[in-house]
């Protein structure tokens, strides 16, 4: 199993530009969820997935969207990049009968 | 809100010493509690977890973490250092209320291990 898998692994964006960060796992696993990770601030949740067709939003949820057509992909989006969303973006995914959160290895975004 | 804490930014410790993370969470009720690892340029790797029961928790790559009510904590230790644990650890607290709560998690700022030979 290839586990949580995003794309791309890094990117530079330049101000007002749009961009879809993949997030696909092939776990089955119920629930999804996307964190942005800023140097000495830990991990915050942006938005997350129950399940197909069910999306909400966590703490810092502004300037994203998301989607979530099928159980392997959640998408997030990015309609106008701003300096304030440089940062590294991390897809974790949970199945509903187990308690581990299962982290892709990042995308690390840079706007200019 | 709940919200963590990980007093130490950056640990520097030399191979096979002994080591403890602190962590202390605010939160109304006993939450699910867990550590992480985050080796450079990675994702997270759950280390161990809390939900209830001992309050001693035995995780992977010889760490373990203990639960102190009284205190709010969940330190985290391990008694022989290797160089290969050098890397950035976070704490983290899920609210208890079922199966959305083990992936939206609140975590702390994290602590940067540096281990010397």
């Amino acid at each position: 199993n290839a586990g949580v898998t995003q794309t791309p692994k890094f990117r530079i964006l330049k101000i007002g530009q749009s961009m879809t960060l993949q997030c696909t796992q092939d776990m089955n696993h119920n629930y999804m969820y996307w964190y942005r990770q800023d140097p000495g601030m830990g991990l915050k949740l942006i938005y997350y997935s129950v399940g197909a067709g069910i999306t909400d939003k966590g703490e810092v949820p502004n300037g994203y969207n998301v989607s979530r057509s099928t159980t392997e992909d959640f998408p997030l989006r990015l309609e106008l990049a701003a300096p304030s969303q440089t940062s590294v973006y991390f897809c974790a995914s949970v199945d509903r009968d187990n308690t581990e959160a299962f982290f892709g290895q990042g995308t690390r975004l840079t706007v200019v | 809100a709940q919200s963590v804490t990980q007093p130490d930014i950056h640990i520097t410790v030399s191979e096979g010493a002994s080591l403890e993370l602190r962590c202390n969470y605010s939160y109304g009720a006993t939450p699910y509690l867990f550590w992480y690892v985050q080796s450079p340029g990675q994702g997270l790797q759950l280390l161990l977890k809390y939900f209830s029961g001992d309050t001693l928790v035995q995780g992977i790559k010889g760490f373990e973490a203990e639960f102190k009510r009284s205190q709010s904590s969940f330190n985290l230790r391990k008694p022989s250092v290797h160089w290969s644990d050098a890397a950035e650890y976070f704490c983290a607290v899920g609210l208890n209320a079922g199966g959305t709560s083990y992936g939206k998690l609140t975590f702390g700022q994290g602590t940067i291990l540096t281990v010397h030979p």
